[in-house]
């Protein structure tokens, strides 16, 4: 079964140092995301990308965070300059989207990655 | 402000029981609720889903059922199992915006053998 793939599993960056964090959706999808997870606490969506633009973003996403699909594989999240509050699992995910049906009637499902653990010391 | 309240945060069965999680919403404008299955450094995996012009949702030994005037919904796992030790999350997403779901805070659920 395709699946979405992260690298990488585990990241340790420094405060005020850039990231980025890289995800191979699936290969006929066309919605990505980005959602996070503290330890311990619930899953929490970031941004969603479609067309080459974001589609929504959440009040997390702010000027420090940027998302990219640089070719027609990979769809990266940078974070500029990172905070120690940043630390968190990470995790990408992607759905199929069929462009002639209406969004309000639209249900594919979210296919998450396993996620990068990013580590701010 | 969290839109989807997640209940209990930990949950121990013993294996063939019945654990129930339940979830609650206010948005009325959610109109697909998903559960997710996330095992220790694995991602969500969708388990099953409903939409809420329907009360139930069986597949396999799991089963949603859905409380629309209650904004209510509960998963259910049938004759439970160790492998069935996972972090279960309740989810919700407004028609309009695809893709943004809110999660529950998740439910630690433990099957002993």
């Amino acid at each position: 079964e395709p699946e979405v793939t992260q690298t990488p599993s585990h990241q340790v960056t420094q405060m005020g140092q850039e990231v980025i964090l890289r995800c191979v959706p699936i290969s006929n999808h066309l919605y990505f995301y980005w959602y996070r997870q503290i330890l311990g606490q619930k899953v929490e969506f970031l941004v969603s990308f479609y067309n080459n633009e974001i589609s929504e973003k959440s009040e997390i996403f702010d000027d420090q965070f940027s998302v990219e699909r640089p070719d027609g594989s990979n769809f990266t999240l940078k974070i500029r300059s990172t905070k120690l509050e940043d630390s968190a699992m990470y995790f990408c995910a992607s759905s199929e989207a069929q462009r002639d049906m209406p969004l309000s009637s639209y249900n594919s499902p979210l296919h998450f990655g396993n996620g990068t653990r990013l580590t701010v010391t | 402000q969290q839109q989807v309240k997640q209940s209990p945060q930990s949950l121990i069965v013993q294996k063939g029981g019945i654990p129930i999680i339940n979830c609650a919403y206010e948005n009325t404008a959610f109109d697909y609720f998903p559960w997710y299955q996330q095992f220790p450094g694995k991602g969500p995996a969708l388990l099953i889903a409903i939409r809420p012009d329907v009360s139930e949702k069986k597949e396999g030994r799991f089963t949603i059922s859905f409380n629309k005037s209650a904004k209510q919904f509960s998963l259910h796992i049938m004759d439970s199992q160790p492998g069935d030790s996972a972090t279960y999350f309740c989810a919700a997403r407004q028609g309009s915006t695809l893709g943004r779901l809110y999660f529950g805070r998740g439910t630690q659920l433990t099957v002993w053998p």
